[in-house]
């Protein structure tokens, strides 16, 4: 079982929005807004959209957003693409366990319609 | 650009041991810390280990710790992975991840490699 909780799937239709919730606890996702946000195509390896809850590295698409609110970081994309269709993996860094120094979410299958 | 290209991975026996490698390019390697990831077919993400750019100071998430072992050639700019007493639970695909800033440590990993399959089993 995974740290951080995330829906199994989400869908949405092509130029909707769509938000992926991830909640933890006050020892990760609410104690450091240190929460990232992973983008994986089938048998491809991850890419990091978004990090420190709200900040997308470059070449990011801006229709790819992060926020928090207490123990729930949510990832939200606009205008859906079919290529956004891929599973979002969150993470973040966690004092719950002096050996462990970040926890992922179990990912979210996002379908295009 | 960068480029992460992991070897080593295949079918071990339980108790037996592989070493994993990860040879890094363009960028200056000695400057970040490096991580392992791995992910079970079909599951999320797990982080494995970190070492910072030194090569310094190590860390391992509980259910490996005494196991594997991290360790990098700053001069090959290559990362590894020794892990010994290998489970079940250890087949996964294995990824070598790069931070993303050269400030972090098991933090946000910017650029991965393509992952190199581990499969333990009898």
């Amino acid at each position: 079982q995974s740290a951080l909780t995330q829906p199994a799937s989400v869908s949405g239709s092509p130029g909707q929005s769509i938000t992926i919730s991830c909640t933890g606890s006050n020892s990760d996702v609410g104690g450091y807004n240190y929460v990232s946000w992973y983008q994986q195509h089938p048998g491809k390896a991850p890419k990091l959209l978004i990090y420190d809850v709200t900040s997308r590295p470059s070449g990011v698409s801006n229709r790819f957003s992060g926020s928090k609110s207490g123990n729930t970081a949510s990832l939200t994309i606009s205008g859906l693409q079919a290529e956004d269709e891929a599973d979002y993996h969150c993470s973040s860094y966690t004092s719950s366990n002096r050996n462990t120094l970040v926890v992922f979410g179990g990912g979210t299958k996002l379908t295009v319609l | 650009e960068v480029q992460l290209v992991e070897s080593g991975g295949g079918l071990i026996q339980p108790g037996g041991s592989l070493r994993l490698s990860c040879a890094a390019s363009g960028f200056t390697f000695r400057n970040y810390a490096m991580n392992w990831v791995r992910q079970t077919p079909g599951k999320g993400l797990e982080w494995v280990s970190a070492i910072t750019g030194s090569g310094g100071t190590t860390y391992y998430t509980d259910s490996v710790k005494g196991r594997f072992t991290i360790s990098r050639d700053n001069s090959k700019n290559t990362l590894y992975l020794q892990m010994n007493s290998l489970r079940a639970e250890d087949t996964a695909v294995y990824y070598c991840a790069m931070e993303f800033t050269v400030t972090t440590v098991g933090e946000k990993f910017g650029s991965w490699g393509q992952g190199t399959l581990v499969t333990v089993s009898s």
